[in-house]
């Protein structure tokens, strides 16, 4: 993988589902993944930065898991809200962004 | 509340009239950032300032400029722009390469 890709590129829920969404990066050289949090006519709002292979990090009901040696990220949402509706963007150290998943809950 | 600021919000220019995007930050930190998002597409890094050394992506269009008078401003100066430079673009603050803050965006549209 050359480029961050993200997937899905975009999701529907009904409030109460739990989902998951993929970051995918390049393996090699790497040194940390962020994920963000962007909401419609806000800023980008970081959620976590992730640097150890294996990593699991945690932010009430929002969690993400690192596998550097296979180049993947996944974030889980648990008891989706409709708060919850967000584009999440991934990223690279180097400031490589992937196109996000686009997160829609419906009440 | 600390913050990063991007004026204007929305913009519309003319195709091919100069047009500059301003970002104040009281975060204090020493990077920042410009960044183009087009449409469903993965914000794209244009160039940044570490400090005052000015780093340039290679596939950046001579046509985007960038100023950084001091610490706590930024501009990104379009020279001429073009239809398709219709564009979100965000910029961003470190301290040092560290996790991100971002502005809520300026929405360029070239008519």
């Amino acid at each position: 993988i050359l480029n961050v890709e993200q997937s899905p590129q975009s999701l529907h829920v009904q409030e109460g589902d739990s989902t998951n969404f993929t970051c995918s990066f390049p393996s090699s050289n790497f040194y940390a993944l962020h994920w963000y949090r962007w909401e419609t006519a806000k800023s980008p709002e970081a959620l976590f930065v992730m640097t150890l292979n294996g990593d699991e990090k945690k932010k009430g009901r929002i969690s993400a898991t690192l596998n550097t040696k296979e180049g993947y990220s996944y974030l889980y949402i648990k008891g989706s809200q409709p708060e919850d509706s967000a584009t999440y963007l991934c990223a690279t150290r180097t400031m490589r962004f992937g196109a996000g998943t686009r997160l829609t809950v419906k009440p | 509340d600390a913050m990063v600021i991007q004026n204007p919000r929305y913009q519309v220019t003319q195709f091919g009239k100069p047009v500059t995007l301003s970002c104040s930050q009281t975060l204090n930190h020493n990077v920042m950032y410009w960044y183009q998002q087009k449409s469903s597409q993965a914000p794209k890094l244009l160039f940044h300032y570490y400090d005052k050394d000015f780093n340039n992506e290679a596939d950046t269009p001579d046509n985007f400029q960038s100023r950084r008078p001091n610490t706590s401003f930024c501009f990104l100066d379009i020279r001429s722009p073009g239809l398709g430079d219709t564009a979100m673009y965000l910029c961003a603050t470190s301290r040092q390469a560290g996790e991100q803050f971002f502005g809520p965006g300026t929405r360029l549209t070239v008519l």
